[in-house]
């Protein structure tokens, strides 16, 4: 079935540094491939999605690019802030019209001030 | 205000005990879901309704059941609850199609 393997467990930094998180894919076709973010206490929110090769999403500083060669969609942030501090999460739908959102484990970041 | 409600926001209960929850979304969307978190925060999604109809019914035990009245309304029942039903329970809505999906803030349920 379609999986979501992403950094497992915690990326600890300090502000102004670059923030990238690991998302690789299994999946048949041209899943759609998104990030969200989860604050404590709050449901996940969404980030952006990217559903063709080589397309680029991105939203509030982060950016991430569909790369069909290689199954990623990687995350990246040029310089975070203490305020993204958050769980992320990757994940993928089937195909551009399917509804059944795999995630992945989840990537907890944490920005030191 | 648009978005996704939860209630309630905190569960306790005993093993064996009946638990509903309820979700409205005020976002106009088509599709609703009921998604599960566990301690390690590993979400999986339940079920996923569309214009009440059921779409999506992954592999959940029996005593769980959804009960949607209308396209912007999505309930949860769990009849007789186990410890390993502990968890968060989230409400998404989206458009069917892939579309980005919104969350509410969840409903966290103990079971003693």
């Amino acid at each position: 079935g379609d999986s979501v393997t992403q950094t497992e467990g915690q990326v600890a930094l300090s502000e102004e540094d670059f923030l990238t998180i690991h998302c690789n894919y299994s999946a048949s076709g041209y899943p759609a491939l998104f990030w969200y973010v989860q604050y404590p206490g709050e449901g996940p929110q969404f980030l952006f999605r990217a559903s063709r090769d080589k397309e680029k999403g991105s939203s509030r500083g982060f950016e991430a690019t569909y790369d069909k060669g290689t199954t990623s969609f990687h995350l990246r942030k040029a310089s975070v802030q203490e305020s993204d501090s958050a769980v992320y999460y990757c994940a993928l739908a089937p195909n551009s019209a399917g509804n059944k959102l795999t995630f992945g484990i989840g990537t907890r970041v944490l920005v030191r001030p | 205000e648009t978005a996704v409600f939860q209630t309630p926001n905190y569960h306790v209960t005993q093993v064996g005990n009946e638990v509903s929850f309820n979700c409205k979304q005020t976002l106009g969307h088509d599709t609703m879901y009921w998604y599960k978190q566990d301690s390690k925060k590993l979400l999986k999604i339940m079920f996923s309704y569309n214009n009440k109809q059921l779409i999506v019914n992954e592999t959940v035990p029996r005593r769980f059941s959804p009960q949607s009245s209308d396209k912007a309304h999505l309930n949860l029942r769990i009849k007789s609850v186990e410890p390993e039903d502990s968890a968060v329970y989230l409400c998404a809505s989206s458009y069917l199609g892939g579309r980005e999906q919104y969350f509410g803030p969840g409903t966290r349920l103990t079971v003693l």
